[in-house]
């Protein structure tokens, strides 16, 4: 069965500085999510990522693919309150069968 | 508002018994995948339907079932509940795995064996 591990689980940073969460997974994928998910809330699409090398923006978060490592990561630049959530990652396996990681959860310290 | 609707929001029933959950996609979407959250076992995948049919299949158990009717809402069925049944039930929708892979997520149905 594919694995896919996050780090760190847990994550408190100050408001402004950089950090990024990683994302490993055991085997071929053929794309990779990132979500997140505010307390008591739903799921929330980030990123979907297609290919090796692919990068993705938006506002404070960029991911990226590394399809050779099976590395993907999500960088937090200058991070606001706002961004405080837990983020997952997620990636499919033999066409749309979904593995999740564990989350990280982020909290932004003022 | 993500536009996919889940009904009921809370669900409380006793061990043993069966419950049905339903989600209506976004309008135009075709595809509904299923997935439970517990603090056990994380996020999982269950199942997912594109256009009346099974597409891919994940950790449901034999006595969940699933189906996605000729409206594109779809029903997940829960029978012979037990305690570790309890968990959040997220349902997600897509245009097409093939056209767009984002997903737009439900609210979600919190159940409660007990």
């Amino acid at each position: 069965e594919l694995k896919v591990e996050q780090n760190p689980l847990f994550l408190s940073m100050q408001e402004g500085k950089n950090y990024t969460i990683y994302c490993n997974y055991s085997t071929t994928s053929d794309r990779l999510y990132w979500y997140r998910q505010d307390p008591g809330k739903s799921l929330e699409s980030l990123f979907v990522l297609l290919s090796n090398g692919a990068v993705k923006q938006e506002g404070r978060l960029m991911a990226s693919l590394d399809t050779k490592a099976r590395l993907s990561t999500l960088h937090i630049t200058a991070a606001v309150h706002d961004l405080s959530a837990t983020y997952f990652c997620a990636v499919t396996h033999t066409g749309n069968q979904f593995y999740f990681g564990t989350g990280t959860s982020l909290t932004v310290i003022p | 508002d993500s536009g996919v609707t889940q009904t009921p929001k809370h669900l409380i029933t006793a061990t043993g018994q069966r419950v049905t959950l339903r989600c209506s996609p976004r309008s135009g979407d075709l595809s509904v995948y299923w997935y439970q959250q517990s603090l056990d076992q994380g996020l999982q995948f269950l199942i997912q339907y594109y256009n009346g049919e099974e597409r891919a299949k994940g950790n449901i158990l034999e006595r969940f079932s699933a189906q996605q009717f000729p409206d594109l809402h779809s029903e997940l069925n829960l029978s012979s509940l037990e305690l570790g049944d309890s968990a959040l039930y997220f349902c997600a929708s897509s245009v097409s795995p093939g056209l767009s892979y984002e997903q737009y997520f439900g609210p979600g149905t919190r159940l409660t064996v007990t």
